[in-house]
């Protein structure tokens, strides 16, 4: 299957600083990404959708000021826990797919964040 | 009523068991719908697509019905390299993806 990298895989950080975690799509053009985040034991949860060129497009209760996604090109989304706390410790993960409708997506390997 | 709901879990069976799980998806326009599993603190991958007319790969057989909006997910013949996270996923009108709680396995020796 399709290859994307995230990274870093963990970062531990103070708080009130902030994060920048990279996602990247090796050997296709991301049409969309998806930015989830996976509290344990819990199921993922979508934070955010950003297509190649505009703006995101963030899920009810998301702060877009806290969480910046830049989607600047076909194969590279950022995003930026910005001021991050502890409760945003949590295992971060985006993914990548081509084209719409039925394609299924690739994930990263996941970003595990600890806000100390 | 959540999106995409699964059977709570978890489900430990013994080695050489036969386990289903269900999902049930409430918008009737989802366009395509994938079983992925996830181990322990890594990413979800793909286990496989769901497609209307049923289909099967090994000892995983996936089947859609679409009129009763549920999709279900069989393994036959449990190896212990089977115990995960197996979550259901469904694309929605929106091209968004949709994920279940997910169901955890244990396959006890």
């Amino acid at each position: 299957g399709a290859v994307v990298s995230q990274h870093p895989s963990w970062v531990i950080c103070k708080s009130g600083t902030s994060v920048k975690i990279e996602c990247r799509s090796l050997d296709f053009q991301a049409t969309t990404m998806f930015w989830y985040r996976q509290f344990p034991k819990k199921s993922l949860m979508l934070m955010a959708t950003s297509n190649e060129g505009s703006k995101a497009t963030y899920e009810q209760g998301v702060e877009k000021d806290k969480f910046l996604i830049n989607h600047a090109s076909l194969t590279l989304s950022t995003l930026t826990v910005t001021s991050a706390h502890p409760e945003d410790s949590s295992f971060y993960i985006c993914s990548a797919r081509w084209g719409q409708g039925n394609t299924e997506a690739f994930f990263g390997q996941g970003t595990r964040l600890t806000v100390v | 009523r959540k999106e995409v709901e699964q059977d709570p879990g978890p489900f430990n069976v013994p080695e050489g068991a036969t386990v289903a799980f269900n999902c049930t998806y409430s918008n009737s326009a989802s366009q395509s719908f994938f079983w992925y599993r996830q181990d322990c603190r890594k990413e979800p991958k793909l286990l496989m697509s769901v497609y209307s007319s049923g289909n099967e790969d090994g000892r995983f057989t996936a089947q859609l019905n679409r009129a009763s909006q549920y999709i279900s997910l069989l393994i036959r013949d449990s190896k212990l390299s089977d115990s995960a996270t197996y979550l259901c996923v469904v694309n929605s009108p929106a091209s968004q993806l949709t994920f279940g709680s997910g169901t955890q396995l244990t396959v006890l020796p």
